[in-house]
């Protein structure tokens, strides 16, 4: 349903980018939202941003700086680009789909994650 | 935005009642209907349990309740069993699109 992927490996300062490919649903029908929320190891769940069809973009303020989500239809996917990264960092990446509650939306589908690494 | 508070830890024996709170402020869980609780297994992605305070998706056992009051949200956890034990992450809204998510507790059932 949902598969990130992307390099396990970055260095410090540079840009990270990962891809989560959407199967089963096409974004283009616009009726979730897709977000990406990450854990570093041994510790909690922390949300970075969602995204719909249309391109519109939520962001954890704590990260809006240097956080950049987009969508591209044509290959069903969202991208995930954060710069200037740091061993804080580190952690596994998770895509998901959110779902429409009363007012807000949901991530009831998640992807298996991906693990980044920081270090040089 | 700071994460929301939930206690470290919570044990329980199979068959009893579990309850972890999630306290917020008047920001995020005092200001909306909109809070969430994920279970995680380790090495497993989250999974969603309750939405909008005190509903349940589709397949997720009845023993999960949700409730709030003022600042603060509770996921009840009746009858425990042992595949139960796991992590749980409350979530909420936090006005302008934003999220923010408790910082975890684990449950162990003895």
């Amino acid at each position: 349903q949902l598969q990130e992927s992307g390099p396990g490996l970055v260095k410090p300062s540079e840009t990270l980018s990962l891809a989560c490919t959407v199967s089963g649903v096409s974004i283009s029908s616009g009726d979730y939202y897709w977000g990406w929320i990450r854990q570093p190891p041994g510790k909690g769940l922390e949300w970075i941003g969602s995204i719909n069809y249309s391109g519109t973009t939520f962001y954890n303020p704590s990260l809006k700086s240097r956080v950049a989500i987009s969508v591209d239809m044509s290959k069903n996917q969202i991208s995930l680009k954060q710069s200037s990264v740091t061993s804080a960092d580190t952690a596994v990446y998770y895509c998901g789909r959110q779902f429409r509650g009363s007012a807000i939306y949901y991530m009831d589908v998640w992807g298996k994650g991906t693990t980044v690494s920081v270090s040089s | 935005q700071s994460a929301l508070t939930q206690p470290a830890s919570v044990s329980g024996s199979p068959g009893q009642s579990i309850t972890i709170a999630c306290t917020g402020t008047s920001s995020d869980v005092g200001g909306y209907n909109y809070v969430s609780w994920f279970q995680q297994h380790p090495n497993k992605a989250p999974k969603l349990m309750i939405y909008d305070v005190t509903k349940r998706p589709s397949g997720v056992s009845n023993r999960f309740s949700g409730s709030k009051s003022g600042n603060t949200a509770s996921l009840t956890i009746s009858g425990l069993q042992a595949e139960d034990e796991a992590d749980y992450y409350c979530c909420s809204y936090a006005g302008s699109g934003t999220l923010v998510f408790g910082g975890g507790t684990k449950l162990t059932v003895l």
